[in-house]
């Protein structure tokens, strides 16, 4: 089975400041993870993917993230936050694994990210 | 520029009605998806489908049904619109493969629906 937990359901910073929005999962497999941001009224779009090469991981905006086997973690950074990062942001897990010719992908409920300024 | 298409952005329906939701991709994925997002439930899976018409419920399929006759179309139907179905529909494909193959999920906008 596989789950993932976002620890946090709101996250305010300020603007100029780092931001960390923590991901822990669970997994029986070798996972690929991922980081999607939803902008209000938007669909979701993708930041960043981990799927078994290297563990930090860069995407778009300046987000990056770590994967971190031995504490199941994959958590969100940016050194330095600016108004447009203020949404909402999905950690996600799967395991790649085929049942019923579908991969089973794990939503976390969400962290809403405030930037104040 | 590659994406996933969503008929309309707002709906408001009458209670009974049936409703259809539509999405198109571009990319020529295999799996194609319907999730309904719900403030403080996240996103649940209502249908997907992993090729052309065949499709498998997800967690919450209970009012809905689907329908994929074209591989670049799926269609999300609300046989008779409740009050509790009043939410945020999102579309999503996706290409099979493992590893750094696998790239995950491409949405839609979402539909925003409301029934009244």
């Amino acid at each position: 089975a596989q789950s993932v937990t976002q620890l946090d359901s709101h996250v305010s910073v300020s603007e100029g400041t780092p931001v960390l929005l923590r991901c822990n999962y669970s997994s029986s497999y070798s996972p690929s993870l991922f980081w999607y941001v939803q902008h209000p009224n938007k669909g979701l779009q993708l930041l960043l993917k981990y799927t078994s090469a290297a563990t930090l991981v860069k995407g778009i905006n300046g987000f990056e993230a770590e994967f971190k086997k031995s504490e199941t973690s994959f958590h969100l950074t940016k050194p330095s936050a600016h108004m447009s990062d203020a949404a909402e942001y999905f950690c996600v897990v799967t395991d790649q694994r085929y049942s019923g010719g579908y991969q089973k992908v794990t939503f976390g409920t969400g962290t809403k990210l405030q930037v104040i300024p | 520029d590659v994406k996933v298409t969503q008929s309309s952005r707002y709906l408001v329906k009458r209670t009974g009605e049936k409703v259809f939701l539509e999405c198109v991709q571009d990319m020529d994925h295999e799996n194609m998806f319907w999730y309904r997002q719900d403030p403080g439930l996240g996103l649940r899976l209502i249908y997907f489908s992993y090729d052309v018409k065949m499709k498998e419920k997800g967690d919450i399929p209970e009012g809905y049904s689907v329908s994929r006759e074209k591989k670049e179309r799926f269609s999300l139907i609300l046989e008779s619109a409740s009050t509790n179905q009043t939410s945020m529909y999102l579309c999503a494909s996706s290409q099979t493969g493992t590893g750094y193959l696998y790239r995950g999920y491409t949405f839609g906008s979402g539909t925003r629906l409301t029934v009244v």
